[in-house]
């Protein structure tokens, strides 16, 4: 299965909040899994990504979580700020294609 | 920081027309992609090339879409014979060899087919 299962579709969050998205996949053979933000009318852009031998990966105020046996992965955003308001893309690939999950609208509220 | 660049950054075309979409990928990348996403929805893969072949392609990818790397620089896709739901947002991504997951995006180009 090539899914990529993407909650919530849209959030909202105070300043200073921790929005939390998560991923699910299905395909064991994925090795890569990104995280894409998207400003409307841009392209994704990428944010931090993650392996499947490590259980968390931290950049800044981004933090990604990783637990391979429940196939699931998710995002957290320390402190978050209005500009971090976008769309948030979860990914998975093995070899270089993306398989994108539905997108979660952030709206980080000042 | 160099960038992977599209062109033109909206087209408007008429149903059954062709048009072409170009890119300029960054110059030492190997690895080119088109994604497109239909307003409101997901990103979603079209196609790969390497080495100035199609390496994989989805089903969406179907004989009225072509891709071509011309003269080493640009890449292109082809749309034959616009469709109405072949209006989308359409994106061009490539790798560097040796980092074989980090795909770098384009602003990407709208396409609006009337």
């Amino acid at each position: 299965q090539q899914q990529v299962k993407q909650s919530p579709q849209s959030l909202i969050v105070q300043k200073g909040g921790i929005p939390i998205i998560n991923c699910a996949y299905e395909n064991t053979a994925f090795d890569y899994f990104p995280w894409y933000q998207q400003f409307p009318g841009k392209g994704p852009a990428l944010l931090i990504a993650i392996r499947p031998d490590v259980s968390e990966k931290k950049e800044g105020r981004f933090t990604i979580s990783f637990n391979k046996s429940a196939k699931q992965f998710s995002l957290h955003i320390m402190d978050s700020q209005p500009g971090d308001s976008a769309t948030y893309f979860c990914a998975a690939s093995r070899g270089g294609k993306l398989i994108f999950g539905q997108g979660t609208e952030l709206s980080v509220k000042p | 920081e160099p960038e992977v660049t599209q062109t033109p950054s909206h087209q408007v075309t008429q149903m059954g027309q062709e048009v072409i979409l170009r890119c300029v990928p960054i110059s030492n990348h190997l690895y080119f992609y088109w994604y497109r996403q239909i307003l409101g929805q997901k990103v979603e893969f079209l196609v790969s090339f390497y080495n100035n072949e199609i390496s994989e392609k989805s089903e969406i990818f179907d004989d009225q879409f072509s891709v071509e790397r011309p003269d080493g620089s640009n890449f292109t896709l082809k749309i034959r014979s616009t469709k109405l739901e072949d209006s989308a947002m359409y994106f061009c991504a490539s790798i560097r060899e040796g980092t074989p997951d980090t795909q770098y995006f384009g602003p990407g180009t709208r396409l609006t087919v009337l």
